[in-house]
């Protein structure tokens, strides 16, 4: 039973518009939210997080959307950028203890130039 | 500071063998978590490790263990090699909560043949 989805296995924008990746979440549990990006041949990297008390946290091109209610996140990336195409994780966990965040399968995205 | 590094980066097994993969954490993170990633299937988690004790586990079979050693750095084996263990191994490390930033290494592409 995924409790982290990420339902558009890919996903194709034109260079300089907006990437939106979406995630969803089952387990009310969860307060605390990452987005990792992804390079072939590389690991993750850490990109931006949110915590429950928030629903927006913004970082130069990338902002972060949560909506507690419908237990739903997303990535908005603008403008896009060519070297934006990667792989993109969405994660979620609990804070405050020795809990593993659990991970979306990944969302592809390509920025055409 | 250096970042984590995970060796062997590449690796080739036939089916019955035994691997070993090992994973040197940032310094300072005493948290080293291990993951498997397959195509289609975003990271699963593998198991926890924190202060030298498996403190979290995923649902692998029994086949996939490990081990971390008093400089935190953490090997993981995997016994009896199967076609469907072939994947990237991929370890982060963190300071200690759920919400820290956990770290991933490059990862371990191992083929089973």
């Amino acid at each position: 039973d995924q409790q982290v989805k990420q339902n558009s296995p890919s996903l194709s924008v034109q260079e300089g518009r907006i990437s939106i990746l979406n995630c969803d979440y089952t387990n009310s549990m969860f307060d605390y939210f990452l987005w990792y990006k992804k390079y072939p041949a590389e690991g993750p990297t850490f990109l931006i997080s949110i915590s429950s008390i928030k629903d927006k946290n913004e970082d130069g091109r990338f902002t972060v959307f949560l909506n507690k209610s419908a237990k739903h996140l997303s990535l908005h990336i603008v403008p896009s950028q060519p070297g934006d195409s990667a792989v993109y994780f969405c994660a979620a966990t609990r804070s405050g203890g020795s809990y593993i965040p659990t991970f979306g399968r990944g969302t592809s995205l390509i920025v055409h130039p | 500071k250096a970042g984590v590094t995970q060796t062997p980066r590449y690796l080739i097994k036939t089916r019955g063998q035994q691997v070993t993969l090992s994973c040197s954490p940032i310094s300072g993170h005493r948290s080293v978590s291990w993951y498997q990633q397959t195509p289609g299937q975003g990271l699963q988690f593998l198991f926890e490790y924190f202060s030298e004790t498996q403190r979290n586990k995923g649902n692998f079979p029994g086949r996939f263990s490990g081990r971390q050693f008093s400089n935190s750095r953490s090997e993981m084996n995997v016994s009896t090699l199967e076609l469907g263990d072939s994947a990237l191994y991929l370890c982060a490390s963190s300071t200690d909560r759920g919400e820290d930033t956990q770290y991933f290494g490059p990862g371990t592409r191992l083929t089973v043949l």
